[in-house]
């Protein structure tokens, strides 16, 4: 079946660091590219939705400046966290698609679990 | 009103018994519903798609659909201890400049007790 791979799968950083989260789609072109975040006993809140070589779109309240999206192929998008704070800590998980699949069918990474101190 | 809404819970439910799961939806035109299952600090994993109004089954797990009454629900049959997780319902909505994109509920939290 389709796989994602997703890391690092925790990370900890100081405040004013930037971090970088990888995800890969193993076995097919991932055409689009969701990025996800959930705060301790809270659900899948939807940060940006990326097409293959476009720019990403961010959900409203999500700044496009502190959370860089780049989906420059179609098995690989980045999310980096720039100047991080410890409000940003949460677990940040992405999910792609295949071509021709919109989001009927998603595959998700295992999610990347980052702390700021 | 949330786009979809679920109890948080938690629900506890007796080993070998029915667990019921429900989700209301607030997008009139949705077509793509589904259950995910999350177990503490992991990604969710797919349990359920369903498109059409009624039943769908897939071994213990039956979900059912009211599109009139934008419900969604998830029923586990037999429930054993490692269906102990949260529950999210999910919608699919199509979005600005017509993205696609499944919008969460808050999840259910389940609890089969041995």
């Amino acid at each position: 079946g389709a796989v994602v791979s997703q890391h690092p799968s925790w990370v900890i950083c100081k405040s004013g660091t930037s971090v970088k989260i990888e995800c890969r789609s193993l076995d097919f072109q991932a055409t689009t590219m969701f990025w996800y975040r959930q705060f301790p006993k809270q659900s899948l809140m939807l940060m940006a939705t990326s097409n293959e070589g476009s720019k990403a779109t961010y959900e409203q309240g999500v700044e496009k400046d502190k959370f860089l999206i780049n989906h420059a192929s179609l098995t690989l998008s980045t999310l980096t966290v720039t100047s991080a704070h410890p409000e940003d800590s949460s677990f940040y998980i992405c999910s792609a698609s295949g071509r021709g699949f919109g989001a009927n069918v998603l595959t998700f990474g295992a999610g990347s679990r980052l702390t700021v101190l | 009103q949330k786009e979809v809404e679920q109890n948080s819970g938690p629900l506890s439910v007796p080993e070998g018994a029915i667990a019921s799961l429900n989700c209301t939806y607030s997008d009139r035109v949705s077509q793509s519903f589904f259950w995910y299952r999350q177990y503490s600090g992991k990604s969710p994993e797919l349990i359920m798609s369903i498109y059409s109004n009624g039943d769908k089954e897939d071994g213990r797990f039956t979900a059912q659909l009211n599109k009139a009454s934008q419900y969604v629900s998830l029923l586990i049959r037999d429930s054993q201890p490692s269906d102990s997780a949260t529950y999210l319902c999910a919608v699919r909505v199509v979005a600005n400049f017509g993205n696609e994109k499944l919008t969460f509920g808050t999840g259910t939290r389940l609890t089969i007790i041995p």
